[in-house]
């Protein structure tokens, strides 16, 4: 794939725990982007970023936080995890322009 | 708000037919659509991204058609395979190439 790391993988966590999911990329791309996936529901934004220290919120930002102080790296944490949480949560990276998203092989996440 | 509608929900097909998945979307105002497959458990695949002043691309056995003003793309797939069995997804970019996503479409092409 197009050199796009999530950390952890898998995670099970309780109600009310703080939670955070890591995106590494080196293809060196400048923008970055974190989605849930949900039966019936498809793929939705939750943030996005299109720079370094530059973060935007997406459809479904609420209870979700990001963080990006490196190209690389693409943080998004749950700052208490809810039940309504349980997903699992894709990053994806794109040049800017009429460029493709890459994806990555995603973080199953369940809060318990 | 954009919304994005992909018909149908769920197709099988015998092995070697040519088929065609629709994605329709409300607002007409995109930049470019990207055509994705998602395996089981497996991240997305970009197939195909057609700009906004674009007709169609292709790849290899794979056409998208484009008509912004109506609000619609195709996906054809000629002479099917079951290695093409997936979740086809279509998403409409805009500004900062964000996405919104249909629900896919899952494709079981029986041998």
């Amino acid at each position: 794939d197009a050199g796009i790391t999530q950390s952890p993988r898998h995670k099970v966590t309780e109600t009310g725990t703080p939670v955070t999911l890591r995106c590494h990329q080196t293809e060196n791309h400048r923008y970055m982007y974190w989605y849930r996936q949900d039966p019936g529901h498809g793929l939705r934004l939750i943030h996005y970023s299109y720079g370094v220290k530059d973060t935007d919120k997406g459809e479904v930002s609420d209870g979700y936080s990001v963080s990006r102080s490196k190209t690389e790296d693409f943080l998004l944490t749950l700052e208490s995890a809810t039940s309504s949480q349980t997903s699992v949560y894709f990053c994806a990276i794109s040049e800017p322009g009429d460029q493709p998203q890459h994806f990555g092989d995603g973080t199953r996440l369940s809060i318990l | 708000k954009q919304e994005v509608t992909q018909i149908p929900a769920a197709l099988s097909v015998p092995e070697g037919e040519n088929l065609v998945l629709n994605c329709s979307f409300t607002d007409s105002a995109i930049y470019n659509l990207q055509w994705f497959r998602q395996d089981p458990g497996k991240g997305l695949t970009s197939l195909l991204l057609i700009q906004s002043s674009q007709r169609e691309q292709t790849s290899g056995r794979l056409n998208a058609s484009l008509d912004k003003s109506s609000g619609r793309s195709t996906l054809y797939i000629a002479a099917s395979q079951p290695g093409d069995s997936a979740t086809y997804l279509c998403a409409p970019g805009g500004a900062t190439n964000k996405l919104i996503f249909g629900t896919g479409t899952l494709l079981a092409v029986q041998p």
